[in-house]
This record gives C-alpha cells, structure tokens and sequence, in this order.
C-alpha cells in the first residue's frame, strides 16, 4: 500500500485566493512526522512544513499551514493569499520512526497560480 | 553559500560509463541520502547513512553504490550506467532537529545515453 497518496495531480487556483493541496498518509507507527516541500521549475526541493504526530495545534508557517487531521490520516497542505511564485510542483512526505525515519514521498500536485 | 551541494549539476554519459555522483554538506548533519526523482513518481530512495561508518539501502539501491568519505561527503556511484537510471538525482541531509527534516541539494541531471 502506498504510504502517502497525493489524489490531485493538478491545480489552478485565482492569485490572492487559498488553495489546499490534499495529502493522506497510512502508517501503523505512533510517531511520525508529516512534511510538505515545493518543487518549482528550476528543480529544487525546498522545505515548506513540518507537523509531528503529537503536535496537537496545526503547523504553521507564514501563509502555509497544515491542516492535520489525525484520525483521517490527511495533512492537506493550504496555501493562503497565493502569489504566481507558488506555481510549482508540491511534495507530500511522511517520515516513521519504525522505518528507521526514512521519509516517503507522495507523487506531488502541480499547482499553477492564475493571475 | 549552499549549505548542501551536489556536483555536477547536468552529466551526460553513455551506457557502460561509470560515475560519480557527488554531495557536499556545511550544515553538520550527520545523516545524508540519495534519492531519484521520475516524472510522476516521486523522490525514492536509493542510499542513506546514519553516520559515517552506517550504510543502508533503500528502496532501489540495485545498480548503485555508495561511499562516506566523512560527515560532510556522501558519493553516489553508477558502477554501469544503463539508459534507465536517466533521472534526477538529490542529495539530503537531516538531523534529530524539526523532526528529522531533511535538506535538500540542488540535485543533479542525469542522462544515460
């Protein structure tokens, strides 16, 4: 079973608009932690987000915060107020401690901001 | 400065060829890793090491090996590069702060001809 499934391959969203970019995770461990990094067209991978699964506030950081929702297993990612830099390819990754805490990575949502 | 580095940023190579990917880091991590990224397929991981004299493997480590010279450098090698392992390759590194968040190289773009 895939460990992150990130179900939307594409989004539009209206600059100065929120977007949420959806995430849902399986894992049996009790600590893990949740990750969100953006890709842009140039390639590299930035960090974003981190959310641990004892956190019991959601994760913030500037306009990103991610809205974890435990006993569903998701961690959608929402962008607030976007911006055209946001464009960009955006990563879903679960670290487990069992696993020695590797990470694993989602196959990502291309988001494209609308002027 | 870059805090994690990779060199070289694009090699083109011809199947057979061996080479030598490598990474570079000035945050003082102890952990690294090797991943390839596909198109549509997310960032998998293909080496890690917990420390200098700790070598794992990971998921698709078949074809590939690596070496840590110290804790600041962290190869990886194509013994005989074949068309398929044409990809992105990122180096990362992490610590125990921010729950192990991993810190990612600029990546490097591989072509196997």
């Amino acid at each position: 079973a895939q460990k992150i499934t990130q179900t939307q391959p594409g989004m539009f969203v209206q600059e100065k608009e929120a977007v949420t970019l959806d995430c849902t995770y399986d894992t049996s461990d009790p600590s893990y932690g949740l990750f969100w990094y953006k890709q842009p067209s140039s390639g590299e991978m930035i960090f974003l987000i981190y959310q641990g699964s004892y956190d019991q506030q959601n994760a913030t950081e500037g306009r990103y915060s991610l809205n974890f929702q435990k006993a569903r297993k998701s961690a959608n990612l929402v962008i607030s107020a976007s911006q055209l830099g946001d464009s960009a390819m955006y990563f879903c990754a679960m670290r487990e401690r069992n696993t020695g805490n590797q990470f694993y990575f989602g196959t990502g949502t291309s988001l494209t901001v609308i002027p | 400065d870059a805090d994690v580095t990779q060199t070289p940023r694009n090699r083109i190579t011809k199947t057979g060829k061996r080479i030598m990917l490598e990474c570079s880091q000035t945050k003082g991590h102890d952990r690294m890793y090797w991943y390839r990224q596909d198109p549509g397929l997310g960032l998998r991981l293909i080496y890690y090491s917990f420390d200098v004299k700790d070598i794992n493997k990971g998921e698709i480590s078949d074809g590939y090996s690596v070496s840590r010279q110290a804790q600041a450098k962290f190869s990886l090698s194509l013994e005989s590069a074949i068309p398929n392992q044409t990809a992105l390759y990122f180096c990362a590194t992490s610590d125990r702060s921010g729950g192990y968040t991993q810190y990612f190289g600029p990546g490097t773009r591989l072509t196997v001809l």
